[in-house]
C-alpha cells in the first residue's frame, strides 16, 4: 500500500531547462510535503518542504507546488544544472504522527545533461 | 551538515550473525530514525525514537530492534541476519515533531547478509 508515489523512476532534462518532478499521494490526512535529494553514497539531503496550508513554496531555483484537491505535489527545478542530477525522493508527513514519521515515495532519477 | 555519524559504513557478514549499526548525533535533538533502502521501495521507517528508552516500531520493524541509552546514540540491532535484510541502511535525526521540521540523515551503512 504505497502511500506516496512517484510514478516516474528517471527524467532526463537538458541543462538550463526546466526539471519537474511529481509526486502523488493517498492518504488525505498527510499536512506536510517535503523533498529530499540524494546522491550516490550519500544520506538523502532536504530541500525543500511545504504546508498543506500553502500551494506554492519557492527558495532559489526550486519550487514545490501542491494540489490538495488532485493529491498531487511538484517540484521545478528552473534552471537545470548539471550538479542538480540525483535521485529525489518526496516524503509526507500526517498531523500528530506519533514521532514525527515520514512516509517516502520511491524516488525519481534525474540527470541533467550539458 | 547535522552532526550524524554512522558506523559502520560498509559491512559484510553471514546469516544467522548478529549485527549492530550505530548512530551518533551531537545535535542534541530528541529524535531518531532507523531506515532502509531498498530498489522499488524508497525509504522505509524501521524504527524511531522519540527520547531515551523510549522507541516504537516502523512499518518494516520484523527481524529489528534498537536501543537508545544516551541522547547521542541510537543503536540498530540484527538478533540473527538473513540475506531479506542485505540493504542500505540510513539514520536521521529531527528537533521536534511539534513543528513541522525536517529530518536530516546520515550518509548510510551498506549491509551485505551473504
Amino acid at each position: 500500500d504505497q502511500q506516496v508515489k512517484q510514478n516516474s523512476p528517471s527524467l532526463s532534462v537538458q541543462e538550463g531547462r526546466i526539471s519537474i518532478l511529481n509526486c502523488d499521494y493517498t492518504n488525505s490526512m498527510f499536512d506536510y510535503f517535503l523533498w529530499y535529494k540524494k546522491y550516490p553514497a550519500e544520506g538523502p539531503t532536504f530541500l525543500i518542504s511545504i504546508s498543506s496550508i500553502k500551494d506554492k513554496n519557492e527558495d532559489g531555483r526550486f519550487t514545490v507546488f501542491l494540489n490538495k484537491s488532485a493529491k498531487h505535489l511538484s517540484l521545478h527545478i528552473v534552471p537545470s544544472q548539471p550538479g542538480d542530477s540525483a535521485v529525489y525522493f518526496c516524503a509526507a508527513k500526517a498531523p500528530r504522527s506519533s514521532g514525527d514519521k515520514l512516509t517516502f515515495g520511491t524516488g525519481t532519477r534525474l540527470a541533467v545533461r550539458p | 551538515d547535522a552532526g550524524i555519524t554512522q558506523s559502520p559504513r560498509h559491512k559484510v557478514t553471514e546469516t544467522g550473525t548478529p549485527v549492530t549499526l550505530r548512530c551518533h548525533q551531537t545535535e542534541n535533538h530528541r529524535y531518531m530514525y532507523w531506515y532502509r533502502q531498498d530498489p522499488g521501495h524508497g525509504l522505509r521507517l524501521i524504527h524511531y525514537s522519540y527520547g531515551v528508552k523510549d522507541t516504537d516500531k516502523g512499518e518494516v520493524s520484523d527481524g529489528y530492534s534498537v536501543s537508545r541509552s544516551k541522547t547521542e546514540d541510537f543503536l540498530l540491532t540484527l538478533e540473527s541476519a538473513t540475506s531479506s535484510q542485505t540493504s542500505v541502511y540510513f539514520c536521521a535525526i529531527s528537533e521536534s515533531a511539534n513543528f513541522n521540521q525536517p529530518q536530516h540523515f546520515g550518509d548510510g551503512t551498506r549491509l551485505s547478509i551473504l
